[in-house]
């Protein structure tokens, strides 16, 4: 069973560019999160999608945007990238039914590096 | 505000002894409750989770945990280190109404010397 994937593996960009991250969860699994890891903030939620619609929303500006498609694949956008958005971007999917499947499965993640 | 609290960022402990790594939460209603591993350059896997049922959870690779209502804890332990066990660990908790959104502790890096 394929688990979460997520590309690309590692990117680098420019101050003020738009960058676009994708992920495809396990196959059945109709739940995709984003977190942001960093060193000085820690791991913090994005946002949830499921059948194709924002579900929760973290604390993060505007620029941070997200959509999903009918087969459950995710991507986030980021635009007029900062310094600051230099990070590890997490996704995670789920089944999002039923108490015993509570839980994310992670993916390996994408390293942003703005320049 | 709800959160989680891991206690010590760094713990060392040599191969074949005990591991401890400690995590507290702040919430009257008992959570969901998660421990994830992370190893350099990847992502998090899950240890193990408490849903509601036994209050010891016993999870993958010798791990295990026990949820303590009274002392809002979920301390994670593993009776004998090993070397591949060097890595970070994160709790991780879903609040009552968070709408299943994970909230991180700050992580604590266990190394394991020889």
């Amino acid at each position: 069973k394929a688990g979460v994937t997520q590309t690309p593996r590692y990117l680098i960009k420019t101050r003020g560019q738009q960058v676009t991250l994708s992920c495809s969860p396990i196959s059945g699994h109709r739940s995709v999160s984003w977190y942001q890891q960093t060193p000085g903030q820690g791991l913090q939620f994005l946002f949830e999608y499921f059948s194709e619609t924002q579900r929760n929303k973290g604390n993060f500006p505007g620029r941070f945007s997200g959509r999903q498609f009918s087969n459950s694949r995710s991507e986030m956008n980021v635009s007029t990238l900062e310094l600051g958005d230099s990070a590890l971007y997490l996704c995670a999917s789920s089944m999002r039914t039923g108490e015993a499947n509570y839980g994310y499965t992670f993916g390996s993640g994408t390293r942003l590096t703005v320049v | 505000a709800q959160s989680v609290t891991q206690l010590g960022s760094h713990v060392s402990v040599s191969e074949g002894a005990l591991v401890l790594l400690r995590c507290n939460y702040s919430s009257s209603v008992p959570p969901y409750l998660f421990w994830y591993v992370q190893y350099p350059n990847q992502g998090l896997q899950l240890l193990l989770k408490y849903t509601s049922a036994a209050t010891l959870v016993k999870g993958i690779n010798g791990f295990e945990a026990e949820f303590k209502k009274s002392e809002t804890s979920f301390h994670l332990t593993k009776p004998s280190a090993h070397m591949s066990d060097a890595a970070e660990y994160f709790c991780a908790v879903i609040f009552s109404g968070s709408a299943r959104q994970l909230t991180f502790g700050s992580g604590t890096q266990l190394t394991v010397l020889p």
